[in-house]
């Protein structure tokens, strides 16, 4: 039962360099979700993919690419990693239907010097 | 715009006392509303789903309810336990109905940090 799993869980990158987070759900969900939470902002939708070869743009997509890799592979890259991307980033998953709750991963705290 | 918004940012108890958490929402055609608990370092569990066409729901001593005239919501937690100590967080539909293949965007509140003192 790993549900919807997130690796790495830390990092730290310096400034310009690029990286990619990676997210795996294992429940056969078609709906696929990247956030982000900072301290007084709350969570924000940085992009999701409504199913297997879609991907659009939520609230906060500057900076940030995404691929969905097939149904369980949700990855997001950071292309030239910016002090401000400094977060904890959440994967979440849904069966993709009306009223059916999120399900998310453990998050990656990722830091930008 | 959906906004949703949570009101108290923290919140200290005494064991055992029932309590309850608020949550105020900007769009009244909310379609389902969502109650989420967060634990220091770890990722979001969702706790109660209110549809729209229901009221209330109901899990063990969490007790959620849904208005949508007044645009709120609560959740109402029984006899609260040192166990209960996390953030809350509430959740609704950016939408008014749901788009793209079933895709739903989800606007979330700041949460409620509340601590269940032994």
């Amino acid at each position: 039962n790993a549900g919807v799993t997130q690796t790495p869980k830390f990092q730290v990158l310096k400034t310009g360099q690029s990286m990619t987070l990676q997210c795996a759900q294992d429940m056969n969900h078609n709906s696929m979700y990247w956030y982000r939470q900072d301290p007084g902002m709350g969570l924000r939708l940085i992009y999701y993919s409504a199913s297997e070869g879609t991907t659009d743009k939520g609230e906060v997509p500057n900076g940030y690419n995404v691929s969905r890799l097939n149904k369980r592979e949700f990855s997001l890259r950071l292309e030239s990693a910016a002090p401000s991307q400094t977060s904890v980033y959440f994967c979440a998953s849904t069966l993709g239907q009306t009223n059916q709750p999120q399900h998310f991963g453990d998050g990656t705290r990722l830091s930008i010097l | 715009k959906q906004e949703v918004t949570q009101i108290p940012a923290a919140l200290s108890v005494p064991e055992g006392e029932n309590l309850v958490l608020n949550c105020s929402f900007t769009d009244s055609a909310i379609y389902n509303l969502q109650w989420f608990r967060q634990d220091p370092g770890k990722g979001l569990t969702s706790l109660l789903l209110i549809q729209s066409s229901q009221r209330e729901q109901t899990s063990g001593r969490l007790n959620a309810s849904l208005d949508k005239s007044s645009g709120r919501s609560t959740l109402y937690i029984a006899a609260s336990q040192p166990g209960d100590s996390a953030t809350y967080l509430c959740a609704g539909p950016r939408c008014a109905r749901i788009t793209q293949g079933g895709s739903e965007k989800l606007v979330f509140g700041k949460g409620t940090k509340l601590t269940v003192n032994p």
